[in-house]
């Protein structure tokens, strides 16, 4: 079974432009999260979707936003970006059904530098 | 408010030493708790996981886990580490709301 993937894996942007990152999930996984990572602040959750609607929100500026397709693959999208979003955002899949409620796999991220 | 504590933010061990990272936390419910991994430049990997029951989980390479309530404590050990082992670990508490509070992380160095 193919593991998550996130796309693109490195990404440069300068302050003001906006940006959308995407992940796919294991197949069959319906819920998607997202975290951000910095050597500040460690890891962050974003947010995460179920089955295209947005369950859980975490403590992040409207700037930052996200989608699920019906397909679960997922989109976040950051505007008016700054500097200090500069980190590495990874995506995690999680299984809805059959057991393993809770557990989150995660993708090798996308390093995301803002100049 | 939900919180993880890894008091050490920097471990040295020698290969083939024992090894103990330690990790408390603060929840409102019955936790789930989980010990990630991640090397340089990758994404994080599930060690292990404790939802309920016996309260010593054995995990992936080795690692095994205890979970003390009273101490509200979720240790990571291994008998005796290999160089390979070195990485950055992550103990992170959740719950079915499904967002995952971490910890600061433990960067492990290995001496050979």
């Amino acid at each position: 079974k193919a593991g998550v993937t996130q796309t693109p894996r490195y990404l440069i942007k300068t302050r003001g432009q906006q940006v959308t990152l995407s992940c796919s999930p294991i197949s069959g996984h319906r819920s998607v999260s997202w975290y951000q990572q910095t050597p500040g602040q460690g890891l962050q959750f974003l947010f995460e979707y179920f089955s295209e609607t947005q369950r859980n929100k975490g403590n992040f500026p409207g700037r930052f936003s996200g989608r699920q397709f019906s397909n679960s693959r997922s989109e976040m999208n950051v505007s008016t970006l700054e500097l200090g979003d500069s980190a590495l955002y990874l995506c995690a899949s999680i299984p809805t059904s059959g057991g393993g409620e809770g557990e989150q796999f995660f993708g090798p991220g996308t390093r995301l530098t803002v100049l | 408010a939900q919180s993880v504590t890894q008091p050490d933010i920097h471990i040295t061990v020698s290969e083939g030493a024992s090894l103990e990272l330690r990790c408390n936390y603060s929840y409102g419910a019955t936790p789930y708790l989980f010990w990630y991994v991640q090397s340089p430049g990758q994404g994080l990997q599930l060690l292990l996981k404790y939802f309920s029951g016996d309260t010593l989980v054995q995990g992936i390479k080795g690692f095994e886990a205890e979970f003390k309530r009273s101490q509200s404590s979720f240790n990571l050990r291994k008998p005796s580490v290999h160089w390979s082992d070195a990485a950055e670990y992550f103990c992170a508490v959740g719950g079915r709301a499904q967002k995952l509070v971490f910890g600061q992380g433990t960067r492990l160095t290995i001496n050979p």
